[in-house]
């Protein structure tokens, strides 16, 4: 099975800094990649899918990139209300396997 | 409204039996593709299983995989999870997840999830 390995665990940054979490597959998945934003005591939510392409309603300062085996998701000026934990996840075929996922606080 | 509604967590004893029922509403449940995805506390998200949009194919962890069945009945617009031979570590928020299948077969939208907890 292809495993999903995301870097940092956890990282802390300031308001308006940028923000880069990484996501790599052990083997490639093209772009079959989504990315998921989980608040605290929150239900997950879809921020990216196909590696670089934005859900409906999720705002411009996230964005996807990547193809085969690494792929990152970017936030270019943190907010306070991006304060989640952000999960990576292969669909191209069975097991539909999660990142381990990247606690995001604010400094 | 759009939404998936879990129910049927609670508290069971380890090697005992518990069924989720996700009640669909709001869009056509028949063409998704549906999902569980577990939870554990102060844990990640782990995909549990899958089941296409006529039941023709199911997948499973291999953590779950010959304990836990997944169904669906589309005439009632659900998605089920019977799970037997409960052990601890099955202890968890279990969330149903609809997806498109094929290539778009992302989570685009969750339930709010049922609290599944195995202990004596």
């Amino acid at each position: 099975d292809i495993q999903m390995t995301q870097s940092p665990s956890s990282l802390s940054a300031s308001v308006g800094d940028r923000v880069t979490i990484t996501c790599r597959a052990s083997q490639g998945i093209t772009t079959y990649l989504a990315w998921y934003q989980q608040k605290p005591g929150r239900v997950p939510k879809l921020l990216i899918y196909a590696a670089s392409t934005l859900q409906p309603g999720v705002p411009s300062r996230f964005s996807g990139s990547g193809s085969g085996t690494d792929f990152t998701l970017t936030i270019s000026s943190l907010q306070p209300e991006d304060v989640a934990t952000y999960y990576c996840q292969k669909y191209n075929s069975a097991p539909w396997t999660f990142g381990q996922g990247t606690k995001v606080e604010i400094k | 409204e759009v939404q998936l509604v879990e129910s049927g967590g609670g508290l069971v004893k380890p090697g005992g039996s518990l069924r989720l029922s996700c009640a669909a509403s709001g869009f056509t449940f028949s063409s998704y593709s549906m999902n569980w995805v577990r939870q554990a506390p102060g844990k990640g998200l782990e995909w549990v299983s899958s089941i296409s949009s006529s039941s023709s194919y199911i997948y499973y962890a291999d953590s779950v995989k010959g304990r836990f069945t997944i169904s669906r009945d589309n005439a009632k617009n659900s998605l089920y999870l019977q799970m037997n031979s409960l052990r601890a570590e099955d202890t968890a928020v279990y969330y149903c997840a609809r997806d498109l299948g094929g290539t778009t077969a992302y989570f685009d939208l969750w339930g709010r999830g049922t609290l599944v907890t195995v202990s004596s």
